[in-house]
């Protein structure tokens, strides 16, 4: 079944330290995104990418990074100048004819 | 900017009920706009979408939603609450009025269903 999938469900992030949350899709779909959910606040789009090897920043970028190397993956990397990482984090990929899926999420949590 | 409005974070029905659940969009092109459920501690899954063709539009689980251009609004209703329906539910846009792109989101409304 076509899908996508998001490990780890759950994830705890020490002080100082990078975490990288895994986005992988089996939809050929050329756009991927990541959001991010606070409760109350909606998504909030974190980066995107349109076609592989290429991305932009969404609306809170600051203390992520992404890669897109493969037209499948676009994995997450939450880094130690996020402040307030604790979220939950959704991954979705659509297409030119098609709207936007999502993946079950990763919770993260700070130790 | 384009943006999303949901009236409610927070409703209440009792099981058999009508569900409406309100979203008031600006855009400066004509819309694409989507409803999404989210059960708790998953995904969001594809409710119904608006993309320019009829202006009711039927998803799955019973729900629908009016395209009404001149009170930009897309409010999601359902005849009769089930138990199941108990979730959150987000409305979004298309800045571009296309799908491929990013999406804005409203900030979700928690739908109660009481017994």
């Amino acid at each position: 079944d076509g899908g996508i999938t998001q490990s780890p469900k759950y994830l705890f992030r020490k002080e100082g330290q990078n975490v990288t949350l895994s986005c992988e899709q089996n939809l050929n779909h050329d756009a991927m995104y990541w959001y991010r959910q606070d409760p109350g606040q909606g998504l909030r789009l974190i980066y995107y990418s349109q076609i592989v090897n290429d991305f932009q920043k969404g609306d809170i970028a600051e203390g992520y990074s992404v890669s897109r190397e493969k037209k499948e993956s676009f994995p997450l990397t939450v880094t130690s100048a996020q402040k307030n990482p604790t979220a939950f984090y959704l991954c979705a990929s659509g297409s030119s004819d098609q709207p936007q899926h999502f993946g079950d999420g990763t919770r993260l949590s700070i130790l | 900017a384009q943006s999303v409005t949901q009236l409610g974070s927070h409703v209440s029905v009792s099981e058999g009920a009508l569900v409406l659940l309100r979203c008031n969009y600006s855009s400066s092109v004509p819309p694409y706009l989507f409803w999404y459920v989210q059960y708790p501690n998953q995904g969001l899954q594809l409710l119904l979408k608006y993309t320019s063709a009829a202006t009711l539009v039927k998803g799955i689980n019973g729900f629908e939603a009016e395209f009404k251009k001149s009170e930009t609004s897309f409010h999601l209703t359902k005849p009769s609450a089930h138990m199941s329906d108990a979730a959150e539910y987000f409305c979004a846009v298309s800045p571009y009025g296309e799908y491929g792109n990013k999406l804005v989101f409203g900030a979700g409304t928690i739908l109660r269903v009481k017994s």
